[in-house]
């Protein structure tokens, strides 16, 4: 069965620094990869999303960056931090482009002090 | 781009009350997805409509797609406790990309 890891779960960061999101999935090959953002009480904001290796769309003009090095490993960066970046960040996946359901892992939980 | 609105923001109810959220599009939809996220975890997938006026029913939820499949509904009947979260509709952008946008959600709360 697939299942997809995304690490680490909480993290606490001060403005300036750096961060680094991975995300995993097993079981699958090929899929549609994504990072959403989602801000305290709030929807879920589309940040990038990937249909291949080394192929990433943004969607958001922003200090974040995403990386596919391996076909079910997607990494999410920022050199240096803001506060307007604390939310919760969730990976997903998906099998099928147009018609497929999202799958997602449990969230990262960042706040920036 | 593709976007979606979805009324209401917050719905208040006494357990046993029905709830209904609604999404609706500009433009006409492929399909359209529903998720519910519990307080503290992440999105679920609940269902994906397809043919224009599609009914679905997962015991007291139903959905529907429109008959111009341009808008949707979730509606749940007899809420409990257990169906506290938000809901959210999503759709898939204009191109073939696979991008999925998610409409604001509602959230809902149940009052024993």
């Amino acid at each position: 069965s697939q299942t997809i890891h995304q690490w680490p779960a909480t993290l606490v960061q001060p403005v300036g620094s750096p961060l680094s999101l991975e995300c995993t999935v097993e079981g699958t090959s090929n899929p549609n990869l994504y990072w959403y953002r989602q801000a305290a009480g709030r929807g879920l904001q589309l940040l990038f999303y990937s249909v291949g290796i080394g192929q990433i769309s943004s969607e958001v003009p922003q200090n974040l960056s995403a990386s596919r090095p391996q076909d079910r490993q997607f990494i999410l960066s920022s050199k240096k931090l803001l506060l307007s970046d604390s939310g919760f960040y969730l990976c997903a996946w998906a099998r099928l482009a147009n018609t497929g359901e999202l799958f997602f892992g449990e969230g990262s939980r960042l706040t920036v002090l | 781009g593709q976007q979606v609105m979805q009324i209401p923001q917050y719905q208040h109810v006494q357990e046993g009350e029905d709830f209904t959220t609604y999404c609706n599009s500009s433009t006409t939809l492929s399909n359209i997805q529903w998720y519910k996220q519990r307080p503290g975890g992440h999105p679920v997938f609940l269902i994906q409509l397809v043919k224009s006026g599609e009914v679905k029913k997962q015991k007291r939820l139903t959905f529907q797609f429109g008959e111009a499949k341009k808008n949707s509904s979730l509606h749940i009947t007899a809420t409990q406790t257990t169906d506290v979260g938000t809901y959210f509709c999503a759709v898939h952008g204009s191109s073939n990309t696979g991008k999925l946008i998610f409409g604001q959600g509602t959230t809902l709360q149940v009052k024993p």
